[in-house]
């Protein structure tokens, strides 16, 4: 089946740098979802990337899809302690009904 | 609007007991969803709705059970609870089985 695989598991970050975190799918996606969960919380939609080489920004955030829609990576530039928590990368499983498949996420540490 | 509602938000149980975790959305999602996060294993999927009176087995549904009688209701039950079972389990809803997901606040069980 469908398989979403993300990079790093965990990142140790100064307050200040800039993170990564990259997400690959075994599949051709229609679109790719981004979600942030803070610790102790429940995950929230960030947002979501349609078209092939879309790059999305909110504020310190960047989005890209790739050319070929299999993968996706989220930037975030001069890192806050309120980046911290996991973020999730997410695409449809395969066009069915059960919804969407989540990577294993990455967990953003910020030292401070 | 509340979006999506858990009850309740923690409970302990010992080995063999029962209970039924209740999700409420007010947001008229056809599509609902009970998810188990566990650490290192990320979100996986346990039992999904497509409307009200369906519902479909997930990736990890042994030991659960589910039902939507009506469509703003999901509930999750376990017969006789494991120590296995031990997680926290997240509800969400969507419009469609491709778009965004919305979380409710999660239900974190252990079982003695």
């Amino acid at each position: 089946g469908q398989q979403v695989m993300q990079i790093p598991q965990y990142q140790h970050v100064q307050e200040g740098e800039d993170f990564t975190t990259y997400c690959n799918s075994s599949t051709t996606l229609s679109n790719i979802q981004w979600y942030k969960q803070r610790p102790g919380g429940h995950p929230v939609f960030l947002i979501q990337l349609v078209k092939s080489g879309e790059v999305k920004k909110q504020k310190r955030l960047t989005f890209q899809f790739g050319e070929a829609k299999k993968n996706s990576s989220l930037h975030i530039t001069a890192t806050q302690t309120t980046d911290v928590g996991t973020y999730f990368c997410a695409g449809p499983t395969g066009g069915g009904a059960d919804g969407l498949t989540f990577g294993k996420g990455t967990h953003l540490i910020i030292q401070p | 609007n509340a979006g999506v509602t858990q009850t309740p938000k923690f409970r302990v149980l010992k080995t063999g007991q029962s209970m039924t975790l209740l999700c409420a959305q007010d947001m008229n999602h056809e599509y609902m969803y009970w998810y188990r996060q566990d650490p290192g294993m990320g979100l996986r999927l346990i039992h999904y709705s497509v409307g009200e009176g369906t519902t479909a087995k997930g990736e990890v549904p042994d030991g659960y059970n589910v039902s939507r009688l009506k469509k703003q209701n999901f509930l999750l039950g376990l017969e006789s609870a494991a120590p296995s079972q031990t997680s926290v389990y997240f509800c969400a809803s969507s419009r469609d089985p491709i778009y965004e997901q919305y979380f409710g606040p999660g239900t974190r069980l252990t079982v003695t």
